[in-house]
């Protein structure tokens, strides 16, 4: 059962324009939510996450929306460079359950144009 | 600082031998480590959960003889593919979670590439 399902699954932007992946779960129950950045061969990084008690999160170039109600959420890339070119995952978890597993999505491959 | 290792970074083996992956936390007490699998081009896998001193929680469909979990410290995780198979190649990656440090936050290493020819 894919619990968050994650779109599109590629994408390619120009640079210095906005990338936008969007993300909806249906476990209700999950609190904590956060996207990571993968460059091939590597391990994921975490980029930004956020929690339920807010609507939306900016560090830098990238910002999280969440939308509660929707039970989804997205990641905008602004101002895209090439050396963003790379796959991202976003992520799901319950902070207080037992484990505290992270749930991702399938990933999406953004590919930034020079 | 929150820095995970994984050795080695990529390994070739014969099939029906045995590899060991090493997973630590370089600057921080690790509780409680992950083992996920990742095949080309798709999402991460949660193979099994270790607490440290304990046996290893697996997700279902992953066979705990054939990917023994020991968590033995704090700061030390190893995943052992015994007997492996072609069809055992593929990215392994550890994360772990720093309970002095954040609630919710995994760290994750840099994966070890194993190929089983």
């Amino acid at each position: 059962q894919q619990q968050v399902k994650q779109s599109p699954q590629s994408l390619i932007v120009q640079k210095g324009g906005i990338s936008i992946i969007n993300c909806a779960y249906e476990n209700t129950a999950f609190d904590y939510f956060p996207w990571y950045q993968q460059f091939p061969g590597k391990g994921p990084a975490l980029l930004i996450a956020i929690r339920p008690d807010v609507s939306e999160k900016k560090e830098g170039r990238f910002t999280i929306s969440f939308n509660k109600s929707a039970k989804q959420f997205s990641l905008h890339i602004m101002d895209s460079q090439p050396g963003d070119s790379a796959t991202y995952f976003c992520a799901a978890s319950m902070i207080k359950a037992a484990g505290n597993k992270l749930t991702f999505g399938g990933g999406t491959r953004v590919l930034v144009k020079p | 600082g929150a820095v995970v290792s994984q050795h080695p970074s990529w390994v070739i083996c014969k099939s029906g031998t045995s590899v060991k992956i090493e997973c630590r936390s370089l600057d921080f007490q690790a509780t409680t480590m992950f083992w996920y699998r990742q095949f080309p081009k798709q999402s991460l896998m949660l193979m099994a959960t270790s607490n440290e001193g304990s046996k290893a929680t697996y997700e279902q469909g992953v066979e705990k003889d054939k990917f023994l979990i020991n968590h033995a410290s704090l700061t030390l995780s190893t995943l052992t593919v015994t007997s492996a198979h072609p069809e055992d190649s593929s990215f392994y990656i550890c994360s772990a979670r720093d309970w002095g440090r954040s609630l919710d936050e995994q760290y994750f290493g840099p994966g070890t590439r194993l190929t089983v020819t």
